[in-house]
């Protein structure tokens, strides 16, 4: 399995409440990403990081914040969350982009966060 | 927009060859076909992927068709652990994982 640790694993919250979550490797990977997964649909890409401070913006951004301080570590903020961000979270991890082999994404167990 | 196309659902048999579709007519010649998949309470896992031409490993094996707009991932045996969601997923350079709805494939004992 690739070196990859999703924190917590398991949350519950309160509307309008601040919350983090946190995805660290250990595969000195340069890419990583935040998804989100909810009933009946696949999974829709959040950020992602292509190194260090170098972040941008996936399909479903609104109402989330990433940083990337050091390669190991993409965190995940939900300033205030909602309860349209009761989900689950999955971080993946690639060497690259694209269709080659280097850059295939490897993901974590995800981290399912209820928001009350 | 996934830009691929695969059925909702198929069922198999336990130890059965399963040929799971995947329609991609608008493939470009530099796309490459990624599959992966989902097991119950999991994050997704890769499976393979090709460009041209057909690709086996320890997993599974992959079928392009000639022209590329459509292909099939085999599982040779299947068997209940491949019960899960497989998503079949063009990728280009600079381009993300766009994941569709896949197609949940159940194993019947």
């Amino acid at each position: 399995d690739a070196g990859i640790t999703q924190s917590p694993r398991h949350k519950v919250t309160e509307t309008g409440t601040p919350v983090t979550l946190r995805c660290h490797q250990t595969e000195n990977h340069r890419y990583m990403y935040w998804y989100r997964q909810d009933p009946g649909h696949g999974l829709r890409l959040i950020h992602y990081s292509y190194g260090v401070k170098d972040t941008d913006k996936g399909e479903v951004s609104d109402g989330y914040s990433v940083s990337r301080s050091k390669t190991e570590d993409f965190l995940l903020t939900l300033e205030s969350a909602t309860s349209s961000q009761t989900s689950v979270y999955f971080c993946a991890i690639s060497e690259g982009q694209g269709g080659l082999t280097k850059n295939i994404q490897y993901f974590g167990a995800g981290t399912r966060l209820s928001v009350l | 927009d996934a830009k691929t196309t695969q059925p909702n659902s198929m069922e198999s048999n336990e130890e059965e060859p399963v040929h799971l579709p995947c329609n991609h007519s608008t493939i470009s010649g530099t796309d490459y076909i990624h599959w992966y998949r989902q097991l119950p309470s999991q994050g997704p896992e890769y499976v393979i992927h090709g460009l041209t031409s057909n690709v086996n490993n320890r997993m599974a094996s992959l079928a392009i068709a000639e022209d590329r707009k459509s292909s099939t991932l085999i599982l040779h045996r299947a068997t209940l652990r491949d019960a899960a969601v497989y998503y079949c997923i063009r990728v280009n350079a600079g381009n993300m994982l766009t994941f569709g709805g896949g197609t949940r494939l159940m194993v019947k004992p």
